[in-house]
């Protein structure tokens, strides 16, 4: 069964600095999609980014970005230019074709002023 | 587009009685799943449709749960003789099932068995 392991319970960032968030995966599947989603306290989960794993190319969205291992089944994400709202839990999250999402234990990200 | 909707967003129920949740997905998305979030962990997977067929159902739905798709437009989740250890966040997401296999999720529904 794939399994999704977030190692940081817990990370803190300065306002407009950067912040990387680790997540590694098991599978023995070639083809799959790999997701961060991002859930404010008692507010509703959403997309932060995908990487379809056949892309070799890094995703990206504005200060958000990947770095996908797809050897090393590692994918961690990128927070730059901190910001007082991207404070929230961020969940890894790993799903094959109209499948069920397999998500990682999620990461507390605090934002300092 | 007005997103995953579900209802109701809080149920506090005593433990024995039956609670009913629904979710509406995204028009014209055909895939629907169900998950369950307790307190600071993340989503874990209940089941999932295709249209109105459930193709998928976890080992963590017992017997007292059981869901529906009819028509393959909104569905329900249902949750008999609760128990004190079904209190969770219960979670939809939908998805247009073609390779476009991002899930959207709605707010949640939050259970709590006294």
């Amino acid at each position: 069964a794939q399994t999704v392991t977030q190692s940081q319970p817990e990370m803190s960032v300065q306002e407009a600095e950067t912040v990387t968030l680790s997540c590694t995966y098991d599978t023995s599947e070639s083809d799959y999609y790999l997701f961060w989603y991002k859930q404010p306290p008692s507010r509703q989960m959403i997309l932060v980014i995908r990487q379809e794993a056949y892309k070799q190319q890094n995703a990206t969205e504005n200060r958000f970005s990947v770095n996908f291992q797809k050897a090393a089944k590692s994918f961690s994400l990128k927070i730059s230019d901190s910001q007082l709202g991207d404070a929230a839990m961020y969940f890894c999250a790993y799903g094959e074709y109209g499948n069920k999402l397999v998500f990682g234990a999620g990461t507390i990200l605090r934002v300092k002023s | 587009d007005t997103g995953v909707s579900q209802d109701p967003r809080h149920k506090i129920t005593k433990r024995g009685q039956n609670v009913t949740f629904r979710c509406d997905p995204i028009s014209e998305h055909n895939r629907l799943y169900w998950y369950r979030q307790t307190l600071g962990q993340g989503p874990e997977f209940l089941t999932y449709f295709q249209n109105e067929a459930q193709l998928e159902k976890s080992r963590l739905l017992s017997d007292r749960f059981s869901a529906e798709r009819p028509k393959g437009s909104f569905s329900t989740l249902e949750i008999q003789r609760t128990e004190q250890g079904d209190s969770a966040m219960y979670l939809c997401a939908s998805s247009r099932g073609l390779d476009q296999e991002t899930q959207y999720f709605g707010p949640g529904t939050r259970l709590l068995v006294l």
